[in-house]
């Protein structure tokens, strides 16, 4: 069974402090890992996708990057709108289904 | 624009009551999802259908139903089996063929009053 763990559970951070989140996965063969906002009490919102070992994905203040194992989403000089629940998910080779990390919740305060 | 509703945003429950949660997508997409959020939980997928008229189970599909009679809609029903029924649900759709990601609704609340 894929397993997609991200830590850590919560993180609390100043503005302008910056800090990364990390998801590690026991998926053979990755199709795709995705990185998703979610806002309290909204559906996630997709932020980037990432294929191989290596690449690295900007938007804003967030960065993802990918290794063999996990992949880490970097928040440089967070402001208090990037507060949300950011999740991992993985995507196995030969299936469409995507299993889901608990995530991790960012609290940025002024 | 497109994209999937769901609707109601918050919907309640009896004991012994069986109810439906509606997911509409007008994105053309094949593929449909039903996910669970509970707190400190990752998503847990409860069905999905990759095609009309198709679905198959998840991983925590007892107590809960669905069907796929048109390729815009995948309702989800939530029948008095399901004992622990209070939770965030989510639908979502994607492509087949390619490496998408899904695109996600903006969730149904349901509560067990």
């Amino acid at each position: 069974e894929d397993q997609v763990t991200q830590s850590p559970e919560a993180l609390r951070l100043q503005e302008g402090e910056s800090s990364s989140l990390n998801c590690s996965y026991t998926v053979s063969g990755l199709r795709g890992l995705f990185w998703y906002r979610q806002d309290p009490g909204k559906g996630p919102e997709f932020l980037f996708t990432l294929y191989s070992a290596g690449e690295e994905k900007e938007k804003e203040r967030l960065k993802a990057t990918l290794t063999k194992k996990e992949s880490f989403l970097h928040i440089t000089a967070p402001k208090p709108e990037d507060s949300a629940t950011y999740l991992c998910a993985v995507q196995p080779p030969n299936d469409y289904k995507l299993s889901f990390g608990a995530g991790t919740t960012v609290t940025v305060r002024a | 624009d497109g994209g999937i509703t769901q609707s109601p945003k918050y919907l309640f429950r009896k004991e012994g009551q069986n109810v439906t949660l509606s997911c509409e997508q007008n994105l053309n997409h094949d593929a449909m999802y039903w996910y669970r959020q509970d707190p400190g939980q990752g998503l847990r997928l409860i069905y999905y259908s990759q095609i009309v008229n198709d679905f198959q189970k998840g991983d925590i599909a007892e107590g809960y139903s669905v069907s796929r009679e048109k390729k815009e809609s995948f309702p989800l029903t939530v029948t008095s089996a399901q004992k622990n029924p209070t939770a965030f649900y989510l639908c979502a759709s994607t492509r087949t063929g390619e490496n998408y990601g899904y695109t996600f609704g903006s969730g149904t609340r349901l509560t067990v009053v």
